[in-house]
């Protein structure tokens, strides 16, 4: 089954310690991005990457690092996580040279509790 | 900030059809207009995008006004599980890694 998947689904951390979200998708697509849903802010953009070795920023990065050494595989890491960065966090994937004229494919989500 | 303007909310009897608006009066030539929902509890779906004309899909059409600077997604026979957040967004095409904003949606609600 085409789809996007994160890790872990839930996660409940404090202050400082270091952690990593996972995203994998298994559609060989180009593009991949980062997002975090606040309530009253919608859907923010943290970094996206139009392919390997390839990330930028988006709207809000400050905070989040990301690599993109394999195709399939696109981790958002928080070296020292703080509770504002405490938020509902969406993988996404799109085909070809990018979203714009492409669907996005979001993962299931990634509740982060900073305490 | 997002480069489209939507009502906050929206109702709808079930049954009948829906019509979203959205402006988006600063968008460029080369713009897709995407829409989006996201269902309780769920990542956000691909609902369908267009560029300047019309477009079909099994979900839902999008009407595109002459001048692009503003859209209608058209849900043609709203059901109960069409009540979501629905998110209308500009994705640069020149510009292929622009940032994407979403911005905050309309809450549609259907009633029974």
């Amino acid at each position: 089954e085409a789809q996007v998947t994160q890790n872990p689904r839930y996660l409940i951390t404090v202050t400082g310690k270091k952690l990593t979200v996972t995203c994998s998708q298994n559609m060989n697509h180009e593009y991949m991005s980062w997002y975090r849903q606040d309530p009253g802010l919608g859907l923010r953009q943290i970094y996206y990457s139009m392919n390997v070795e390839a990330t930028d920023k988006g709207d809000v990065p400050e905070g989040y690092k990301v690599s993109r050494k394999e195709k399939r595989n696109f981790p958002l890491i928080l070296e020292s996580p703080s509770p504002n960065q405490t938020s509902l966090y969406f993988c996404a994937s799109s085909p070809g040279p990018g979203p714009s004229n492409n669907e996005q494919f979001f993962g299931p989500g990634t509740r982060l509790t900073v305490l | 900030d997002a480069k489209t303007t939507q009502p906050n909310s929206m109702e709808s009897n079930e049954e009948e059809p829906v019509h979203l608006p959205c402006n988006h009066s600063t968008i460029s030539g080369t713009d897709y207009i995407h829409w989006y929902r996201q269902l309780p509890s769920q990542g956000p779906e691909y609902v369908i995008h267009g560029l300047t004309s019309n477009v079909n899909n099994r979900m839902a059409s999008l009407a595109i006004a002459e001048d692009r600077k503003s859209s209608t997604l058209i849900l043609h026979r709203a059901t109960l599980r069409d009540a979501a957040v629905y998110y209308c967004i500009l994705i640069g095409g020149a510009n292929r890694d622009d940032k994407i904003i979403f911005g905050k949606g309309t809450r549609l609600h259907i009633l029974p």
